[in-house]
């Protein structure tokens, strides 16, 4: 069945430190691949998408590629702020269902 | 601008009891679901609605049950409270097919 794995967290960085959060997907056909971010005691929000392969996805300094022959789409940010702190979900779209990663918790730093 | 509205944001049930988990939803979107968060599962589909009069299972349906009687509502029923529905449920709605799925901000349940 579809699913998707991301990187177990928790992940801890420097401000102006480089981020990766690794995703990949399993699933047949072509979904459309998420990110979604949680910031403490809110619902989840969407931070970026990409709808086909090699598309990149990116909003708020945050990018991510959608590759196929790789089947993962991992998030990255060049330089982290203490305000990205926040639980991150990769998830992948079958028209009724969505798949939803296990989430990293990311803590920046100052 | 309202967006998705879950109510009660806390809730505490014994073993047995029943209750219903508020959503509605500003948005026209047809499509509505109902999520739970559990540590180190991430999200998990519970029920789900393409439309009024439209619902379908998702992961983990058992112990709960859904309606859609209008495009704005979509209310999640525990019959009989268990403490393994001890979680943070999420309600979350959609335009459509590959859309952006809109969180409401959640409900908190503890089933002792």
């Amino acid at each position: 069945g579809d699913s998707v794995t991301q990187m177990e967290g928790p992940v801890t960085l420097s401000e102006e430190a480089f981020l990766t959060i690794n995703c990949t997907y399993t699933a047949t056909g072509y979904p459309s691949l998420f990110w979604y971010v949680q910031y403490p005691g809110e619902g989840l929000q969407l931070l970026l998408k990409a709808t086909k392969a090699d598309d990149k996805g990116s909003n708020k300094g945050f990018e991510a590629t959608y590759r196929k022959e790789t089947t993962s789409f991992h998030l990255e940010k060049g330089s982290v702020q203490v305000s990205d702190s926040a639980v991150y979900f990769c998830a992948l779209d079958r028209g009724n269902q969505f798949y939803f990663g296990t989430g990293t918790s990311l803590t920046v730093i100052p | 601008n309202a967006g998705v509205t879950q109510t009660p944001k806390f809730q505490v049930l014994k073993t047995g009891q029943s209750m219903t988990l508020q959503c509605a939803q500003d948005m026209n979107h047809e499509y509505m679901s109902w999520y739970r968060q559990d540590p180190g599962m991430g999200l998990r589909l519970i029920h789900y609605s393409v439309g009024a009069g439209i619902t379908d299972q998702g992961e983990v349906p058992n112990g709960y049950n859904v309606s859609r009687s209008t495009t704005e509502d979509f209310p999640l029923r525990l019959l009989s409270a268990a403490p393994s529905q001890t979680s943070v449920y999420f309600c979350a709605s959609s335009p459509g097919f590959a859309g952006e799925l809109f969180f409401g901000e959640g409900s908190r349940l503890t089933v002792l």
